[in-house]
């Protein structure tokens, strides 16, 4: 799986919107673009995964850049329960028949009230 | 439903004991991971299992870790001669059906080697 680079954390106000970035330049064409976070004390959740085209599910929105080699997750509304590492994962289906997921450092987002 | 649970939550041993830790998957789902969680190396996969074969254990760290599942259930981590490097928090996450279905996390166990 191809390798991705966040930034190491970025901070939000409280019910204001947050764009985080990842780039992944390297990412090949049957790659995946998964989204985790990790509440503090807690293990990993999913947030979002798409491949190509942009995704919603009601915890956030995935925008996938036309060239694939950039993503943004979009939470629309930041609460203090936001507050977490967020991980970008590439995953591809073709050479990693498990599904295993590769952490990168992740973002890790802190809200303001 | 129930998630997936761990068991213990935290677990103290001392250097060179053996120590087992349980998880217990989300009923149904046939893909199970383990994973740790240390300060310095960040959130590192271990073992796959797909029902009780475990096709990828490319991320045991040496022989001294083993993992094994039962009934397409329950999963046991063992480490054999704990070492102060071993302490992290063991993760360990389910799956439905195809591999690339989300994972959901269990909240750890928490293993302190002095």
């Amino acid at each position: 799986d191809a390798k991705t680079t966040q930034p190491n954390s970025m901070e939000s106000n409280e019910e204001e919107p947050v764009h985080l970035p990842c780039n992944h330049s390297t990412i090949s064409g049957t790659d995946y673009i998964h989204w985790y976070r990790q509440l503090p004390s807690q293990g990993p959740e999913y947030v979002i995964h798409g491949l190509t085209s942009n995704v919603n599910n009601r915890m956030a929105s995935l925008a996938i850049a036309e060239d694939r080699k950039s993503s943004t997750l979009i939470l629309h509304r930041a609460t203090l329960r936001d507050a977490a590492v967020y991980y970008c994962i590439l995953r591809d289906p073709i050479y990693n028949q498990g599904g295993k997921l590769i952490f990168g450092q992740g973002t890790e987002l802190s809200v303001k009230p | 439903g129930a998630g997936v649970s761990q068991s213990p939550s935290n677990k103290v041993t001392e250097k060179g004991k053996d120590v087992e830790l349980r998880c217990d998957p989300i009923s149904g789902h046939t893909a199970l991971y383990w994973y740790r969680q240390s300060l310095g190396q960040g959130l590192e996969f271990l073992i796959y299992f797909q029902g009780n074969s475990a096709p990828d254990k490319s991320g045991l760290p040496s022989d001294r870790f083993s993992a094994e599942r039962t009934g397409g259930s329950v999963s046991t981590l063992t480490i054999q001669r704990t070492q102060q490097e071993d302490s992290a928090v063991y993760l360990c996450a389910s799956g439905a059906g195809s591999s690339y279905n989300e994972q959901f996390f269990g909240p750890g166990t928490r293993l302190t080697v002095l």
